[in-house]
């Protein structure tokens, strides 16, 4: 693995229907995020993690729940998928210690449709 | 409220230069990035500036005026590979990274 790998690339779903995206990256970065990327909108924040163990809401948190048990790992969950759901998914990865600032890096995105 | 300000779409000519603005207004300012996202692929990091003034990296240079609330990526000589949207997005003072929606880059020949 190098960088951040998110599985499943494309899926279509049925509403109602539980799905978990995965996102696993091995850079042993601190901080790692969840966002969707919707036409004409900028990205926005799900859910956060500044370390593992810890999880936080962003932005746009309802209808998603996510875990840290450990470093690599940030899976996503929907627990009864919606048609307003659909959206090109995005994981992202920064290192909290490196300095001033984070540098986010992106995974490839996971573009999920419910119909 | 947190807001980012940037043009829906630009089109320029390839060889020539061109200048992508972003306003913004967030909670505390931590840093302005700007990325470069091409169709169906992730956003990939160009630049970040926390002090005001010119960083030139290549053929990209990005600008910040913090008293303004205003920054720009400028792209000179351009090639066909530009074509791309390119992202500003603000880091406010939780941290977190306030995004635009994008300035989609049209290069023509």
């Amino acid at each position: 693995i190098a960088g951040i790998t998110q599985a499943p690339t494309s899926q279509i779903l049925a509403a109602g229907r539980r799905m978990t995206l995965r996102c696993t990256q091995d850079m042993r970065h601190n901080a790692m995020y969840w966002y969707r990327q919707d036409l004409g909108l900028g990205l926005r924040l799900i859910h956060y993690s500044n370390t593992a163990g810890t999880t936080g809401k962003g932005e746009v948190p309802d209808g998603y729940s996510v875990s840290r048990a450990n470093t690599d790992d940030f899976p996503l969950t929907l627990a009864s998928a919606v048609p307003s759901q659909t959206s090109v998914y995005f994981c992202a990865s920064s290192d909290s210690e490196r300095g001033s600032y984070n540098e986010q890096f992106f995974g490839p995105g996971t573009r999920l449709t419910v119909l | 409220g947190q807001n980012i300000d940037q043009p829906t779409e630009m089109t320029a000519t390839e060889g020539a230069i061109v200048q992508i603005n972003c306003t913004y207004q967030t909670s505390g300012f931590n840093g302005l990035f700007w990325y470069q996202q091409h169709a169906g692929e992730a956003p990939t990091f160009l630049s970040y500036n926390v002090l005001d003034g010119l960083e030139e990296k290549g053929r990209f240079s990005s600008f910040l005026s913090r008293s303004k609330g205003y920054s720009y990526l400028l792209l000179k000589e351009l090639q066909m590979k530009d074509s791309a949207s390119y992202l500003c997005a603000a880091m406010d003072s939780n941290y977190q990274l306030i995004w635009g929606a994008g300035t989609k880059l049209i290069i023509k020949p």
